[in-house]
């Protein structure tokens, strides 16, 4: 399966503010997803990253909050904008592979908003 | 949509014993049910996977089961080790995947 890396891996960041989390794969893949982990819960998929193309959102996540970018087929970003306290969560994007498009995941970015 | 529930919440054994997580699933069109393992720290991996047309898969002291009927899906640790200690989900495929809440696997030297 893709070898798939995220940066940063933590970061702590203050309400009002944006990070942008990057997701690297080193192999060329067709579909990227970004999902939430919020803190000892399960996952939730935020959106499907297409290559040249707007991403794909799900219910209760919007563009204006979560933009996301897919220059080529091994990276994407993902930004979450105007942070808030309740954004802090696991960040995690993963690549769909098989078949069944079987989800890889990255390690991981793990937010805090204060 | 699709609706996965998974039990227990939290699951404590000693070592050499054997665990079973358990989960069913709302949509009979799902047909494709992964596993996932998740150490503190780290993105889930995963660690079997089970299709529709099956209804066991072992992996070494991993195994899947799958009762379509009954809509529910199984899986099978046996003779546990600290390493298995780690949060373990269960999915299922319906046009996206939908995963169940996680059980706390803590395995008991």
């Amino acid at each position: 399966s893709a070898v798939i890396s995220q940066k940063p891996s933590r970061d702590i960041c203050q309400r009002g503010t944006s990070l942008t989390i990057q997701c690297q794969v080193d192999s060329q893949v067709t579909m990227m997803f970004w999902y939430r982990q919020q803190p000892g819960q399960s996952l939730t998929l935020i959106a499907t990253a297409n290559q040249g193309s707007e991403a794909t959102y799900e219910s209760g996540f919007v563009i204006d909050k979560f933009p996301i970018s897919r220059p080529n087929l091994t990276f994407s970003t993902l930004t979450v904008s105007n942070m808030s306290p309740e954004d802090s969560s696991i960040y995690l994007c993963s690549v769909g592979e098989g078949r069944d498009y079987e989800q890889y995941f990255g390690p991981g970015t793990r937010l805090t908003v204060t | 949509g699709e609706n996965v529930e998974q039990h227990p919440s939290t699951l404590s054994v000693q070592e050499g014993d054997s665990a079973v997580i358990k989960c069913t699933y709302s949509d009979s069109a799902s047909n494709y049910f992964p596993w996932y393992k998740q150490e503190l720290g780290k993105g889930p991996q995963l660690i079997i996977d089970i299709r529709s047309n099956v209804g066991e898969k072992k992996d070494q002291r991993i195994a899947v089961t799958l009762n379509k009927t009954a809509k529910h899906f199984s899986l099978h640790i046996t003779e546990t080790q600290p390493e298995d200690s780690a949060v373990y989900f269960c999915a299922a495929l319906f046009n996206k995947f939908y995963f169940g809440s996680g059980t706390k696997l803590n395995v008991k030297p």
